[in-house]
């Protein structure tokens, strides 16, 4: 059973810094990957999708990786501002379409 | 992108009463469409699988008699809480499987969420 976890669960940081957040997932066998923000209260924004033969994904200040042998994915965040603050999700979906969640990294941006 | 809504977008509702969801795909076809649900400080879960014309698969742990989904059009599902309770609470998404992608695959939309509140 695939299971995904994210590390760090929480982070703080001063505006300006380039920060990585860090996915790993068990079954290296997935269709694609895809990160969100989640504001409180809100629904999911997806911000990035990687497919399984893809290794990195760019939007803005956002980059994505994926190394599917090693069951990574990290995305980085450059320049952050007090915007980005929310937790950020990864996903992994499986060949049927079934996404498995991470537990998510709840970020701060400090002004 | 593709855009999924869902209806309502918040609803509270006495303890015994039914609630029904709608998750509509705006602008595209959707054989396929999930239902997740999220606990607070937790992360979502998929409740279910449902396809267009068929009966939706559940996911262990789900009650398919409380829970009960239809998939009627490419464009609508709806989620129906039968005899919700306060346990029931929680914050309902809906996804849709988007258009092939021309280098295969294909993504997956969101909508913005119903967060239900039974008293």
């Amino acid at each position: 059973k695939q299971e995904v976890t994210q590390i760090p669960a929480a982070l703080s940081v001063p505006e300006g810094e380039n920060l990585v957040l860090n996915c790993s997932f068990t079954d290296s066998a997935i269709y694609n990957l895809q990160w969100f923000r989640q504001d409180p209260g809100k629904g999911l924004t997806s911000l990035l999708l990687i497919q399984s033969s893809q290794r990195e994904q760019t939007s803005g200040r956002l980059n994505a990786s994926l190394d599917k042998s090693s069951g990574r994915s990290t995305l980085y965040i450059a320049a952050s501002q007090p915007g980005d603050s929310a937790t950020y999700l990864c996903a992994v979906s499986d060949y049927g379409q079934n996404f498995v969640f991470g537990p998510g990294t709840r970020l701060s941006v400090l002004p | 992108g593709a855009v999924v809504s869902q209806h309502p977008s918040r609803v509270i509702c006495k303890s015994g009463t039914s609630v029904k969801i709608e998750c509509r795909s705006l602008d595209f076809q959707a054989t396929t469409m999930f239902w997740y649900r999220q606990f607070p400080k937790q992360s979502l879960m998929l409740m279910a699988t449902s396809n267009e014309g068929s009966k939706a698969t559940y996911e262990q742990g789900v009650e398919k008699d409380k829970f009960l989904i239809n998939h009627a059009s490419l464009t609508l599902s709806t989620l129906t809480v039968t005899s919700a309770h306060p346990e029931d609470s929680s914050f309902y998404i809906c996804s849709a499987r988007g258009p092939p992608l021309a280098g295969g695959g294909d993504e997956q939309f969101f909508g913005p969420g119903t967060r239900l509140t039974v008293l």
